[in-house]
């Protein structure tokens, strides 16, 4: 295990609706990168954050949004839902200045 | 920005063989390898990682291959188990900001 926890494990919304989800990171760990898993295919990331700020962010809308609190836990927020969002979505933690990436379990998110 | 094809998409072996999957990356400033091992319903595990200082690393029956010139990194796994059949992914980043590019996948099956 990881130590990196992830809720929910799954959830279903409609679509337009809005969603958080949440990412508690490993013990001593100050960085959480957020990554989309469609079926089939590789992780893509979304974005990091470090010390509550976002420290980085791949080729995702603005509609993907998120925060980092003082504990280095993590939430991903998505609005507007649309369909080709249903994906598994993981949360890594790692340590800045370290490579060693470490991820959850993952929230798997099915938007009809 | 960074690509990483990986091949096979699938590669069935009987148990006790070995088995190899190769990834490319484009980006010639990626200088951080890891691989993933990803199970049903679980999230990346990391495996084994390499650096562009370093042409092999070994772990018990895993390895991997670095070849910088040609930009291509390889994962090797000897005596194979039933154990060792999941998805596996290789990834790239440049070292110190943890943000990986994955490859697609290959599904490792091994056959009893």
């Amino acid at each position: 295990e990881t130590g990196v926890t992830q809720s929910p494990t799954h959830l279903i919304k409609t679509r337009g609706q809005q969603v958080t989800l949440r990412c508690s990171s490993q013990s001593g760990h100050n960085t959480v990168s957020w990554y989309q898993q469609a079926l089939g295919q590789g992780p893509q990331f979304i974005f990091q954050y470090y010390r509550e700020e976002e420290n980085g962010r791949g080729n995702f809308p603005p509609r993907f949004s998120g925060l980092q609190f003082p504990n280095y836990s993590s939430e991903l927020n998505v609005n507007a839902l649309e369909l080709d969002d249903s994906a598994l979505y993981l949360c890594a933690s790692s340590h800045s200045g370290t490579d060693e990436a470490f991820f959850g379990q993952g929230t798997r998110l099915t938007v009809v | 920005g960074e690509n990483v094809e990986q091949h096979p998409s699938t590669l069935s072996v009987q148990e006790g063989d070995s088995a190899v999957i190769k990834c490319t990356y484009s980006d010639s400033a990626s200088n951080y390898f890891p691989w993933y091992k990803q199970e049903l319903g679980k999230g990346p595990q990391l495996i084994i990682d390499i650096r562009s200082n370093v042409g092999e690393k070994k772990d018990q029956r895993i390895a991997v291959t670095l070849n910088k010139t040609a930009k291509h990194f390889s994962l090797h796994i000897t005596e194979t188990q039933p154990e060792d059949s999941a998805v596996y992914f290789c990834a790239a980043s440049l070292s110190g900001y943890s943000t990986l590019t994955f490859g697609k996948g290959t599904m490792l099956l091994v056959s009893p």
